[in-house]
């Protein structure tokens, strides 16, 4: 059984282009929730994806969006980068019903 | 609102010595599951434990155990016998909406040898 996976793990970007980051779900999970970890801070809630919808959103602008495919795979596309979004982002996966989130490693985004 | 308060910001014991982290919810629901996790510096969160609401028994897992007590509202993690290997930064989150995980600030813990 694999865990979740993101890539890449680590990704440099210059204020006000774009950024894409992916994530693989744990076999078997159809369920994709993103958080954005700020340094010292605990992880905050994005969105939710689940059979490719978004299902729940969280205090995120527009400018954040995601995707999620047949597989159950995801992106996150971060629009205008801004310094502020410079951050770990966090994938979890789950199966709709269950109350387990499997999370990845992370994608620490640095924006100069 | 849904709230999850983790006061202790950073703790530093001595191996073998026993710690507690404390952990305070707020929510209006009555159903909802309480989570601790563990993030080392890889970043990865690992999953200790969930806890309904409906569940107020204590559980222990080798030298982890966790008080639960809805009367306070309070989700307390001690790690009995601490050892160097323990030392990362642990979450307490809510989850009443399944799938949005609200979490604390984390407890940074340092265990010494």
């Amino acid at each position: 059984e694999t865990g979740v996976t993101q890539s890449p793990t680590h990704l440099i970007k210059t204020r006000g282009q774009q950024v894409t980051l992916r994530c693989s779900s744990q076999s078997g999970h159809n369920t994709v929730s993103w958080y954005q970890q700020a340094l010292g801070q605990g992880p905050q809630f994005i969105f939710q994806y689940y059979r490719e919808e978004e299902n729940g959103r969280g205090n995120f602008p527009p400018r954040f969006s995601g995707l999620q495919f047949p597989n159950y795979s995801s992106e996150l596309n971060v629009n205008a980068l801004e310094l502020d979004d410079s951050a770990l982002y966090l994938c979890a996966s789950s199966l709709v019903g269950a109350n387990g989130y499997t999370f990845g490693s992370g994608t620490r985004l640095t924006v100069v | 609102a849904q709230k999850v308060t983790q006061a202790q910001t950073e703790i530093s014991v001595v191996e073998k010595e026993d710690v507690t982290l404390d952990c305070v919810y707020e929510t209006r629901d009555t159903t909802y599951y309480l989570f601790w996790y563990k993030q080392p510096p890889s970043g990865e969160l690992v999953f200790l434990i969930r806890r309904n609401s409906f569940d107020e028994q204590n559980e222990i897992s080798g030298r982890y155990s966790w008080n639960f007590q809805k009367s306070t509202s309070s989700f307390n993690f001690t790690i009995t016998a601490s050892q160097v290997v323990d030392s990362a930064v642990y979450f307490c989150a809510l989850d009443n909406q399944g799938g949005k995980l609200i979490f604390g600030q984390g407890t940074e813990l340092s265990v010494k040898p």
